[in-house]
């Protein structure tokens, strides 16, 4: 399917250590985005990297995207408490956007 | 802009009763998506719309679930008669390709259902 898996499934560091999280995905996509969720909450839009992109960069968020491995990474650096959160990687393919299951992550104080 | 609004944010009913969850999609945003969230199946997306057409309802999971759009500030999901296995959080979310090409989500808060 198009649907993204995120590995780790759960992630917890020390606060100023950086944090990467990974998504597969099976079929050809447009785009891959990122989005956060914190608890209760609705998904914010972090980063959007196109089919013919490799790397972005937006702030302390770096993304890469392998489309011939099916796969793109997600890197927060120097994290910190606000970033405790849920992170989900979303396939789009024509206009429909696909979401994993996500990768929990919690920064240790 | 005040985002997506999604209304109710929680709703209890018992089995066999009608739900509708409403949603106000942000001005200007062609694209309405609704999603179901659950921990076993995390983010399923049931419908989406553009322009206020039905473009893929390949995930609603049942006739029992219907979505419309009768106008472009205004979307709602109904579940006639609902179930248990029907709790969830059910989001939604509006975009449009203009400023970015591509379909960058604003979600809303969701609406919680809880069926008894």
């Amino acid at each position: 399917s198009q649907q993204g898996e995120e590995d780790p499934q759960a992630l917890s560091i020390q606060e100023g250590e950086n944090a990467t999280m990974n998504c597969s995905y099976k079929t050809s996509i447009n785009n891959l985005q990122w989005y956060r969720q914190n608890s209760g909450r609705g998904l914010v839009h972090l980063i959007l990297i196109r089919s013919n992109e490799r790397e972005k960069h937006s702030g302390r968020l770096r993304v890469t995207l392998d489309t011939s491995k099916k796969s793109s990474s997600l890197l927060i650096t120097a994290s910190r408490a606000a970033d405790t959160a849920s992170y989900f990687c979303a396939t789009g393919r024509d206009d429909k956007i696909i979401f994993g299951k996500g990768t929990r992550l919690h920064i240790l104080p | 802009d005040a985002g997506v609004i999604q209304s109710p944010r929680h709703e209890v009913t018992e089995m066999g009763q009608e739900v509708t969850l409403r949603c106000k999609p942000i001005s200007g945003h062609d694209y309405l998506f609704w999603y179901r969230q659950t921990m076993m199946r995390g983010l399923e997306l049931l419908i989406y719309f553009n322009n206020n057409v039905p473009i893929d309802d390949s995930g609603m999971p049942e006739d029992r679930f219907s979505a419309k759009m009768p106008n472009a500030s205004f979307s709602t999901l109904k579940i006639q008669p609902s179930e248990p296995r029907d709790s969830a959080v059910y989001f939604c979310a509006s975009s449009t390709h203009k400023s970015s090409g591509a379909n960058v989500l604003t979600f809303g808060a969701g609406s919680r259902l809880t069926v008894l």
